[in-house]
């Protein structure tokens, strides 16, 4: 198996909602990101798991929450979102942190 | 800090010509390069790397050498098919960056028949 994957494909949820979007890899790797890409815009890191831990945040606001429950699955908890936030959420794997990054098909997020 | 310049787009080109896109790099350490293509509606595929300094990374008849003398990473195609048409992103990994992939704006790619 050597894809990431990423469910839903897409979500609209209005302001107050609570959602989560997943990913998953089988592919043994230990890094994963959670990026967010706006129209013919180049994606923006989000956050980095490194062996499970967040390693790297950046300063991306509370109600965007990560969680890593294991090695193949990185989450996205949404709460609370602005209409600004949508966006094509794409998750990220690769060997360790420094080694190329393979990307999922993304989650396009819309938020009313 | 880390950066990636790429040539503006769009690039509009007939089928069977020949492709070439620039990228140039800044970096404090010695940085790993990749080319990425995304194609409409998707996420981000890795098109081809380089890890070293006058690596030769190439897949699908896309090729670009990782040179340091000059700081560049340039993609070419010696013929392009309408198929190729999408946006093509030059980005960094430096060890020292932690893992971050430091991206150029992108370049979009259309080919004519």
């Amino acid at each position: 198996d050597t894809e990431v994957t990423q469910t839903p494909k897409h979500l609209v949820m209005g302001m107050t909602n609570k959602k989560s979007l997943k990913c998953e890899q089988h592919m043994g790797h230990r890094a994963m990101y959670w990026y967010k890409q706006k129209a013919k815009k180049p994606p923006e890191l989000m956050f980095v798991y490194s062996y499970e831990k967040l390693s790297i945040n950046e300063s991306v606001p509370s109600r965007f929450s990560p969680e890593c429950p294991n090695s193949s699955l990185l989450n996205l908890h949404l709460h609370a979102l602005q209409p600004e936030d949508s966006a094509l959420y794409l998750c990220a794997s690769s060997y360790l942190v420094y080694n190329e990054q393979f990307f999922g098909p993304g989650t396009r997020l819309t938020v009313l | 800090g880390d950066s990636v310049t790429q040539m503006e787009g769009p690039v509009t080109l007939s089928e069977e010509a020949f492709l070439t896109i620039n990228c140039t790099y800044t970096a404090t350490g010695y940085p790993s390069l990749f080319w990425y293509v995304q194609y409409p509606g998707e996420g981000l595929q890795l098109l081809l790397k380089a890890t070293k300094a006058d690596d030769k990374g190439s897949n699908k008849g896309f090729e670009a050498t990782y040179r340091k003398e000059t700081t560049s990473f340039h993609l070419e195609k010696g013929s392009v098919q309408v198929s190729d048409s999408a946006v093509y992103f030059c980005a960094l990994s430096d060890r020292n960056q932690g893992g971050k992939l430091i991206f150029g704006q992108g370049t979009e790619l259309s080919v004519k028949p």
